[in-house]
């Protein structure tokens, strides 16, 4: 069955370095989207893109964040500065089409000491 | 007030006991989603509803529109079943992303 991966799966860095969170969604897939979820707290949305362009962002998703998809299969999510409030984990998810079932990716756990 | 309340926050079930886990939200939505969190992390999508009623081997999610409310129902449970059931909605006003409610943790013992 195809899958969503990740990588790393694990990521420790200092704060003010940056970090590039990669994923590869499933092939056919058109939408993709990051979410994370800070330790013992619900997933939160940051982004979705489609076509090569973001569609939707929320409010964490600030300067500090950037998203590419650099060729045809990744899609990354870059942090340029981290902060200590940046540890969590990140999950990327794909879907065929918008307001259909998202498929996870099985996280990046980031640790920003 | 969260837009997506999910109860109980914590429910501990013996093997093979009906459990049910509700979820209500406050916003338009067009769909809800039944997703399971296991413990290493991973979140594995279980349902996606917009009407009525879907089942799933021995998974049941049912969400009512009029009363913007959602259960999901396990049946003959199992200690497989532990994990975190989190419930997510695709708001009318806001694309696809998801808003996620704070999730459910199920603990069944054998």
């Amino acid at each position: 069955e195809p899958e969503v991966t990740q990588t790393p799966s694990h990521q420790v860095t200092q704060m003010g370095q940056e970090v590039i969170l990669r994923c590869v969604p499933i092939s056919n897939h058109l939408y993709f989207y990051w979410y994370r979820q800070i330790l013992g707290q619900k997933v939160e949305f940051l982004v979705s893109f489609y076509n090569n362009e973001i569609s939707e962002k929320s409010e964490i998703f600030d300067d500090q964040f950037s998203v590419e998809r650099p060729d045809g299969s990744n899609f990354t999510l870059k942090i340029r500065s981290t902060k200590l409030e940046d540890s969590a984990m990140y999950f990327c998810a794909s879907s065929e089409a918008p307001r259909v079932g998202q498929y996870f990716g099985p996280g990046t756990r980031l640790l920003v000491l | 007030k969260n837009e997506v309340e999910q109860s109980p926050q914590n429910l501990t079930a013996q093997e093979g006991e009906f459990i049910t886990i509700n979820c209500s939200y406050s916003v338009g939505i067009s769909a809800l989603h039944w997703l399971q969190q296991h413990p290493g992390g991973g979140i594995v999508s279980l349902f996606m509803l917009s009407s009525g009623k879907k089942k799933h081997g021995r998974l049941i999610a049912t969400i009512n529109i009029q009363e913007k409310h959602s259960s999901l129902h396990i049946t003959a449970s199992h200690p497989r079943d532990s994990a975190v059931y989190i419930c997510a909605v695709s708001q009318v006003t806001s694309g696809s992303r998801l808003t996620f409610g704070e999730g459910t943790q199920l603990t069944v013992n054998p």
